[in-house]
């Protein structure tokens, strides 16, 4: 079935630093990417989409770019806030659900 | 709306006992789903409900697991004599109807009932 893999972590950065989380997927055409954060003690939240390939998602300074060529939908900020620490989903439509990566989790330093 | 709410957020109990978790979706998604996350690992599916209609169980939901959603409102997930292996987040999303696939749609999930088997 249609999977994602994502980049382990931990990741620990300073304040202001780029963040990049890396993210491929396996699938059957072009299904939409999602990335879902999860901050301490709290649910997954949508952080961005991307419903076909080219796209772009946007959100709270975080994109992501839906590349068919590279079958990848990588992560990235380019300066990282404290409030950023949380842990980072890739994932995926399979069938009516969604299937995530393992999640990677970012600490920032200030 | 306050979106989707689990109760109890956690619960500590002893092998053998059962354990039921409650949550409430958003009032117009009729669809809810149920995962379970452990530590340093994402997500797993293990049942959804479209309504009152249970249309797909994991092969992690063993024997000891029945989900339930009566009414197509709330939903139930009961563990039987829970194993030490069941310690886990039980999370729970909602959603509207519709495909996936697209992006239309988007799963919201609750805050998670976190389950401590001693």
């Amino acid at each position: 079935g249609d999977s994602v893999t994502q980049m382990e972590g931990p990741v620990t950065l300073s304040e202001e630093a780029f963040l990049t989380i890396n993210c491929t997927y396996t699938a059957t055409g072009y299904p939409s990417l999602f990335w879902y954060v999860q901050y301490p003690g709290e649910g997954l939240q949508l952080l961005l989409k991307a419903t076909k390939a080219d796209d772009k998602g946007s959100n709270k300074g975080f994109e992501a770019t839906y590349r068919k060529e590279t079958t990848s939908f990588h992560l990235e900020k380019g300066s990282v806030q404290v409030s950023d620490s949380a842990v980072y989903f890739c994932a995926l439509p399979n069938d009516y659900k969604l299937s995530f990566g393992a999640g990677t989790t970012v600490t920032v330093r200030a | 709306d306050t979106g989707v709410s689990q109760d109890p957020r956690h619960k500590i109990t002893k092998r053998g006992q059962n354990v039921t978790f409650r949550c409430d979706p958003i009032s117009e998604h009729n669809r809810l789903y149920w995962y379970r996350q452990t530590l340093g690992q994402g997500p797993e599916f293990l049942t959804y409900f479209q309504n009152e209609a249970q249309l797909e169980k994991s092969r992690l939901l063993s024997d000891r697991f029945s989900a339930e959603r009566p009414k197509g409102s709330f939903s139930t997930l009961e563990i039987q004599r829970t194993e030490q292996g069941d310690s886990a987040m039980y999370l729970c999303a909602s959603s509207l109807a519709g495909r996936v696939r697209s992006g239309a749609n988007v799963l919201t999930f609750g805050a998670g009932s976190r389950l401590t088997v001693l």
